[in-house]
């Protein structure tokens, strides 16, 4: 069964305090995967598509890798306004997300 | 550019009624997705359409439908409620059409059953 599975569950870190988000999964016939940001109570905003491993992309203090069995979102130096839950899916050629269950990111000021 | 908006933000209904939530895509977006999260589980997808179809379904009962209209616009309803369908219900769009597939979501749609 696909899966993606996303640790830890809840992270809090102080201001300027770098640390990485994991996201591991199994999904046979690998066409992407996703990072998103989901402030409470609003839609996930899209962040990065990565698509085979290897790959990195970087957008401000976010930087996003993929190896063939996990993703890493790296953020370096964050601010209190990153504070969000990070959320990962996996995509096949059945055109749909699975999502992890997110991680639950507070930065401290 | 206008993103995916979703209508009603907020729907209150009682067990047994019916709901209907609306999402309009991107421009030029053909897919139409949509997941349900609810407190404390993950997004599960629902449905996907794309040209008028349905393309894929999730694993939900029959009583969660919905259509899309020439517009790409579309329609979740969810018949007979259960107390459990609380949740917020979001649509995403995408076009098949390029390179990528990435989703954009709209900002919800929040459906309380009580």
């Amino acid at each position: 069964e696909d899966q993606v599975t996303q640790s830890p569950e809840a992270l809090r870190l102080q201001e300027g305090e770098s640390s990485s988000l994991n996201c591991s999964y199994t999904v046979s016939g690998l066409r992407g995967l996703f990072w998103y940001r989901q402030d409470p109570g609003k839609g996930p905003e899209f962040l990065f598509t990565l698509y085979s491993a290897g790959e990195e992309k970087e957008k401000e203090r976010l930087k996003a890798t993929l190896t063939k069995k996990e993703s890493f979102l790296h953020i370096t130096a964050p601010k209190p306004e990153d504070s969000a839950t990070y959320l990962c899916a996996a995509s096949q050629g059945a055109q749909k997300l699975v999502f992890g269950q997110g991680t639950r990111l507070t930065i401290n000021p | 550019e206008a993103g995916v908006t979703q209508s009603p933000t907020h729907l209150i209904k009682t067990r047994g009624q019916q709901a209907t939530l609306r999402c309009s895509p991107i421009s030029g977006h053909t897919s139409v997705y949509w997941y349900q999260q609810a407190l404390g589980l993950g997004l599960q997808f629902l449905l996907w359409y794309d040209e008028g179809e349905e393309r894929n379904r999730g694993n939900f009962p029959p009583r969660f439908s919905g259509r899309q209209f020439p517009n790409y616009s579309s329609e979740l309803n969810v018949n007979a409620l259960e107390l459990e369908d609380s949740a917020l219900y979001l649509c995403a769009s995408s076009s098949l059409a390029g390179p990528t597939n990435e989703q954009f979501f709209g900002p919800g749609t929040r459906l309380t059953v009580l």
